[in-house]
Protein backbone atom coordinates (compact mmCIF):
# COMPACT_ATOMS: atom_id res chain seq x y z
CA UNK A 1 0.00 0.00 0.00
CA UNK A 2 1.24 3.40 -0.56
CA UNK A 3 2.55 5.56 1.69
CA UNK A 4 0.27 8.66 2.87
CA UNK A 5 1.34 12.60 4.55
CA UNK A 6 -1.15 14.02 6.70
CA UNK A 7 -0.49 17.74 8.96
CA UNK A 8 -0.03 16.43 12.50
CA UNK A 9 -2.89 18.79 13.35
CA UNK A 10 -5.49 21.45 12.32
CA UNK A 11 -7.49 23.88 13.82
CA UNK A 12 -10.97 25.25 12.48
CA UNK A 13 -13.37 27.27 13.59
CA UNK A 14 -17.16 25.70 14.62
CA UNK A 15 -19.41 25.87 11.36
CA UNK A 16 -16.66 26.72 9.02
CA UNK A 17 -15.48 24.05 6.24
CA UNK A 18 -12.68 21.90 7.59
CA UNK A 19 -10.56 21.11 4.47
CA UNK A 20 -7.79 18.12 5.61
CA UNK A 21 -4.86 17.16 3.01
CA UNK A 22 -3.05 13.72 2.06
CA UNK A 23 -0.83 13.65 -0.22
CA UNK A 24 0.13 9.93 -1.41
CA UNK A 25 2.42 10.30 -4.47
CA UNK A 26 3.22 6.96 -5.07
CA UNK A 27 -0.18 5.98 -5.38
CA UNK A 28 -1.01 3.14 -7.79
CA UNK A 29 -3.38 3.06 -9.94
CA UNK A 30 -5.85 0.15 -8.30
CA UNK A 31 -5.27 2.02 -4.98
CA UNK A 32 -7.90 3.29 -3.50
CA UNK A 33 -7.92 6.36 -0.67
CA UNK A 34 -9.73 5.66 2.56
CA UNK A 35 -10.43 8.26 5.21
CA UNK A 36 -11.44 7.23 8.46
CA UNK A 37 -11.62 8.95 11.93
CA UNK A 38 -11.23 8.33 15.53
CA UNK A 39 -12.72 10.53 18.17
CA UNK A 40 -11.23 10.01 21.42
CA UNK A 41 -11.54 6.50 22.84
CA UNK A 42 -13.68 5.58 20.05
CA UNK A 43 -13.66 3.14 17.43
CA UNK A 44 -11.81 4.41 14.34
CA UNK A 45 -15.35 5.43 11.88
CA UNK A 46 -15.52 4.63 8.48
CA UNK A 47 -15.82 8.53 6.52
CA UNK A 48 -15.50 8.13 2.59
CA UNK A 49 -13.43 6.66 -0.07
CA UNK A 50 -12.76 7.02 -3.57
CA UNK A 51 -10.74 5.68 -6.64
CA UNK A 52 -10.39 8.74 -9.16
CA UNK A 53 -13.60 11.01 -9.28
CA UNK A 54 -14.55 12.92 -6.04
CA UNK A 55 -17.11 11.33 -3.92
CA UNK A 56 -19.73 13.01 -1.51
CA UNK A 57 -22.08 11.61 1.12
CA UNK A 58 -23.95 12.63 4.16
CA UNK A 59 -20.61 13.39 6.29
CA UNK A 60 -18.40 14.87 3.64
CA UNK A 61 -16.63 15.11 0.61
CA UNK A 62 -13.57 13.85 -1.00
CA UNK A 63 -11.42 15.70 -3.67
CA UNK A 64 -9.19 13.66 -5.44
CA UNK A 65 -6.45 15.32 -7.88
CA UNK A 66 -5.82 14.66 -11.39
CA UNK A 67 -3.03 12.71 -10.92
CA UNK A 68 -4.22 10.89 -7.46
CA UNK A 69 -1.40 12.31 -6.09
CA UNK A 70 -3.09 14.09 -3.12
CA UNK A 71 -6.57 13.96 -1.92
CA UNK A 72 -8.48 16.45 0.90
CA UNK A 73 -11.18 15.73 2.62
CA UNK A 74 -13.75 18.01 3.26
CA UNK A 75 -16.16 18.42 6.29
CA UNK A 76 -18.99 20.90 5.20
CA UNK A 77 -20.17 22.70 8.31
CA UNK A 78 -17.53 21.36 10.77
CA UNK A 79 -18.76 21.08 14.45
CA UNK A 80 -17.54 20.43 17.94
CA UNK A 81 -18.00 16.69 17.53
CA UNK A 82 -15.73 16.26 14.46
CA UNK A 83 -12.86 16.84 17.09
CA UNK A 84 -10.69 13.52 16.08
CA UNK A 85 -7.76 12.39 14.17
CA UNK A 86 -8.62 11.67 10.88
CA UNK A 87 -7.04 8.88 8.98
CA UNK A 88 -5.91 8.82 5.35
CA UNK A 89 -5.05 5.33 4.06
CA UNK A 90 -4.39 4.02 0.69
CA UNK A 91 -5.04 0.48 0.08
CA UNK A 92 -5.48 -1.65 -2.91
CA UNK A 93 -8.72 -3.64 -2.63
CA UNK A 94 -9.07 -6.99 -3.07
CA UNK A 95 -6.54 -9.61 -3.64
CA UNK A 96 -4.62 -11.06 -0.68
CA UNK A 97 -5.01 -7.55 1.11
CA UNK A 98 -6.92 -7.38 3.87
CA UNK A 99 -5.25 -4.81 6.07
CA UNK A 100 -5.91 -0.92 7.01
CA UNK A 101 -2.11 0.36 7.50
CA UNK A 102 -3.04 2.96 9.21
CA UNK A 103 -0.40 6.14 10.42
CA UNK A 104 -0.16 8.85 12.41
CA UNK A 105 -3.16 11.15 11.15
CA UNK A 106 -3.86 14.26 11.47
CA UNK A 107 -5.47 15.45 14.86
CA UNK A 108 -8.57 18.22 13.84
CA UNK A 109 -9.56 20.62 16.97
CA UNK A 110 -12.85 22.14 16.23
CA UNK A 111 -13.10 25.39 18.12
CA UNK A 112 -15.95 27.36 19.26
CA UNK B 1 -28.47 -1.94 17.09
CA UNK B 2 -24.43 -1.85 17.50
CA UNK B 3 -22.91 -3.64 14.05
CA UNK B 4 -19.58 -4.37 15.63
CA UNK B 5 -19.64 -5.18 19.66
CA UNK B 6 -17.37 -6.21 22.14
CA UNK B 7 -16.65 -7.38 25.37
CA UNK B 8 -15.74 -6.37 28.00
CA UNK B 9 -15.36 -2.30 27.10
CA UNK B 10 -12.84 -2.68 30.25
CA UNK B 11 -10.32 -5.37 30.98
CA UNK B 12 -7.97 -5.47 33.96
CA UNK B 13 -5.59 -7.87 35.02
CA UNK B 14 -2.33 -9.09 36.71
CA UNK B 15 0.40 -10.06 35.23
CA UNK B 16 0.13 -14.44 33.74
CA UNK B 17 -3.18 -14.36 33.72
CA UNK B 18 -5.12 -15.42 30.75
CA UNK B 19 -8.16 -13.80 29.49
CA UNK B 20 -10.60 -13.26 26.75
CA UNK B 21 -12.17 -10.52 24.62
CA UNK B 22 -15.31 -11.39 22.55
CA UNK B 23 -16.21 -9.63 19.42
CA UNK B 24 -19.51 -10.04 17.65
CA UNK B 25 -20.85 -8.08 14.24
CA UNK B 26 -24.24 -8.32 12.96
CA UNK B 27 -24.00 -6.85 9.44
CA UNK B 28 -23.44 -10.26 7.57
CA UNK B 29 -19.85 -9.17 6.59
CA UNK B 30 -17.39 -12.60 5.94
CA UNK B 31 -14.32 -10.86 7.17
CA UNK B 32 -13.58 -9.82 10.63
CA UNK B 33 -10.30 -8.31 12.08
CA UNK B 34 -8.77 -8.12 15.31
CA UNK B 35 -6.31 -4.45 15.71
CA UNK B 36 -4.19 -3.44 18.64
CA UNK B 37 -3.75 0.64 19.25
CA UNK B 38 -0.83 0.92 21.94
CA UNK B 39 0.13 3.78 24.31
CA UNK B 40 1.63 5.83 21.38
CA UNK B 41 -1.77 5.98 19.31
CA UNK B 42 -0.28 3.64 16.47
CA UNK B 43 -3.64 0.86 14.89
CA UNK B 44 -1.95 -2.06 13.74
CA UNK B 45 -3.70 -5.05 12.22
CA UNK B 46 -2.99 -8.27 14.56
CA UNK B 47 -5.21 -11.04 12.86
CA UNK B 48 -7.88 -11.41 10.17
CA UNK B 49 -10.49 -14.17 9.61
CA UNK B 50 -12.43 -14.48 6.69
CA UNK B 51 -15.49 -17.70 6.81
CA UNK B 52 -13.78 -18.37 9.93
CA UNK B 53 -10.32 -19.13 7.72
CA UNK B 54 -7.16 -17.23 9.87
CA UNK B 55 -5.65 -15.02 6.56
CA UNK B 56 -3.79 -12.64 8.12
CA UNK B 57 -1.37 -12.95 11.69
CA UNK B 58 1.34 -10.11 11.59
CA UNK B 59 3.64 -11.84 13.55
CA UNK B 60 1.97 -11.97 16.87
CA UNK B 61 3.25 -13.82 20.02
CA UNK B 62 1.41 -17.17 20.24
CA UNK B 63 0.31 -16.17 23.26
CA UNK B 64 -2.49 -14.42 21.52
CA UNK B 65 -5.09 -17.01 19.81
CA UNK B 66 -8.48 -15.77 18.21
CA UNK B 67 -10.78 -18.03 17.92
CA UNK B 68 -13.72 -17.77 15.58
CA UNK B 69 -16.56 -20.22 16.08
CA UNK B 70 -18.69 -18.31 13.01
CA UNK B 71 -18.92 -15.73 10.68
CA UNK B 72 -20.56 -13.35 12.84
CA UNK B 73 -18.22 -13.85 16.03
CA UNK B 74 -14.14 -13.67 16.35
CA UNK B 75 -12.69 -13.55 20.18
CA UNK B 76 -8.98 -13.02 21.28
CA UNK B 77 -7.59 -15.37 23.89
CA UNK B 78 -4.25 -14.24 25.52
CA UNK B 79 -2.55 -16.52 27.85
CA UNK B 80 0.37 -15.18 30.08
CA UNK B 81 -0.63 -11.65 29.82
CA UNK B 82 2.38 -9.35 29.93
CA UNK B 83 2.57 -5.70 31.01
CA UNK B 84 3.44 -4.50 27.08
CA UNK B 85 -0.52 -6.42 26.06
CA UNK B 86 -1.82 -3.44 27.69
CA UNK B 87 -3.56 -1.27 24.85
CA UNK B 88 -7.30 -0.95 23.03
CA UNK B 89 -8.36 -3.84 21.26
CA UNK B 90 -10.34 -3.39 18.14
CA UNK B 91 -12.31 -5.47 16.36
CA UNK B 92 -13.57 -4.87 12.60
CA UNK B 93 -15.94 -6.20 9.95
CA UNK B 94 -16.07 -6.10 6.38
CA UNK B 95 -17.54 -7.75 3.24
CA UNK B 96 -14.94 -8.94 0.67
CA UNK B 97 -16.82 -9.37 -1.51
CA UNK B 98 -18.46 -6.18 -1.55
CA UNK B 99 -15.83 -4.48 -3.93
CA UNK B 100 -14.47 -1.96 -1.76
CA UNK B 101 -14.12 -3.86 1.35
CA UNK B 102 -15.01 -1.23 3.57
CA UNK B 103 -13.97 -1.91 7.31
CA UNK B 104 -16.55 -1.34 10.01
CA UNK B 105 -14.86 -1.07 13.64
CA UNK B 106 -16.05 -2.12 17.17
CA UNK B 107 -15.98 0.14 20.41
CA UNK B 108 -12.84 -0.86 21.44
CA UNK B 109 -11.48 -3.14 24.30
CA UNK B 110 -8.88 -1.37 27.24
CA UNK B 111 -6.48 -3.79 28.66
CA UNK B 112 -4.25 -3.36 31.31
CA UNK B 113 -2.03 -5.52 32.86
CA UNK B 114 -0.91 -4.61 35.93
Amino acid sequence: DAKTTQPPSMDCAEGRAANLPCNHSTISGNEYVYWYRQIHSQGPQYIIHGLKNNETNEMASLIITEDRKSSTLILPHATLRDTAVYYCIVRLVGGSNYKLTFGKGTLLTVNP
Amino acid sequence: DTAVSQTPKYLVTQMGNDKSIKCEQNLGHDTMYWYKQDSKKFLKIMFSYNNKELIINETVPNRFSPKSPDKAHLNLHINSLELGDSAVYFCASSQRTSGTDTQYFGPGTRLTVL
